[in-house]
């Protein structure tokens, strides 16, 4: 099967800026993540996806990030304006269903965000 | 709330040696815990996972990881390393719910020739 899709695999912006990256899960994957990944950290999720709708933003800092999958399959996550503490990479995971599939989550590649 | 440690953010093994990364858990409950792979510029692949049953388990690429609930370990081994194995290795755990992810800092593992 396909993997989960990202684009685009690297963006450099300016602080203040505002960027979209775009992710397609999994063909009939209902629970979609976005991640973000410190240089030095782990993952941290930011918002999840159970079809179109919201199950959890609680980490998502809602004054500039934003994030959408309004037909429940392929979703962008927003970022207005950038600071430069969101230089990260930011990883889009699906699953088949909300809760944590016994084989985990599929991770796509990433898109490695530099903020200058 | 689940937590996961992840002891040494820096490994460097001999090729040949024995790898062993380590990851120490939070939890009330016997959660669902993993062990992904990151490879430079890559996303995380799965390694090997622990939900139920046997308390060994083995993944992809000769590594394998054994849960002890007592040490509420979950350490990732592998008998003699290769130089492909040079990457950043995440422990994760999920909640009791299994909800969602908790990732540890990572542990970059470096295989010197």
């Amino acid at each position: 099967e396909a993997g989960v899709a990202q684009s685009p695999r690297y963006k450099i912006i300016e602080k203040r800026q505002s960027v979209a990256f775009w992710c397609n899960p999994i063909s009939g994957h209902a629970t979609l993540y976005w991640y973000q990944q410190i240089l030095g950290q782990g993952p941290k999720l930011l918002i999840q996806f159970q079809n179109n709708g919201v199950v959890d933003d609680s980490q998502l800092p809602k004054d500039r990030f934003s994030a959408e999958r309004l037909k429940g399959v392929d979703s962008t996550l927003k970022i207005q304006p950038a600071k430069l503490e969101d230089s990260a990479v930011y990883l889009c995971a699906s699953s088949l269903d909300r809760a944590v599939p016994r084989n985990g989550y599929t991770f796509g590649s990433g898109t490695r965000l530099t903020v200058v | 709330a689940q937590s996961v440690t992840q002891l040494g953010s820096h490994v460097s093994v001999s090729e040949g040696a024995l790898v062993l990364l380590r990851c120490n858990y939070s939890s009330s409950v016997p959660p669902y815990l993993f062990w992904y792979v990151q490879y430079p510029n890559q996303g995380l692949q799965l390694l090997l996972k622990y939900t139920t049953g046997a308390t060994l388990v083995k993944g992809i690429n000769g590594f394998e990881a054994e849960f002890k609930k007592s040490e509420t370990s979950f350490h990732l081994t592998k008998p003699s390393a290769h130089m492909s194995d040079a990457a950043e290795y995440f422990c994760a755990v999920s909640d009791v719910r299994g909800n969602q992810f908790y990732f540890g800092t990572g542990t970059s593992l470096t295989v010197i020739p």
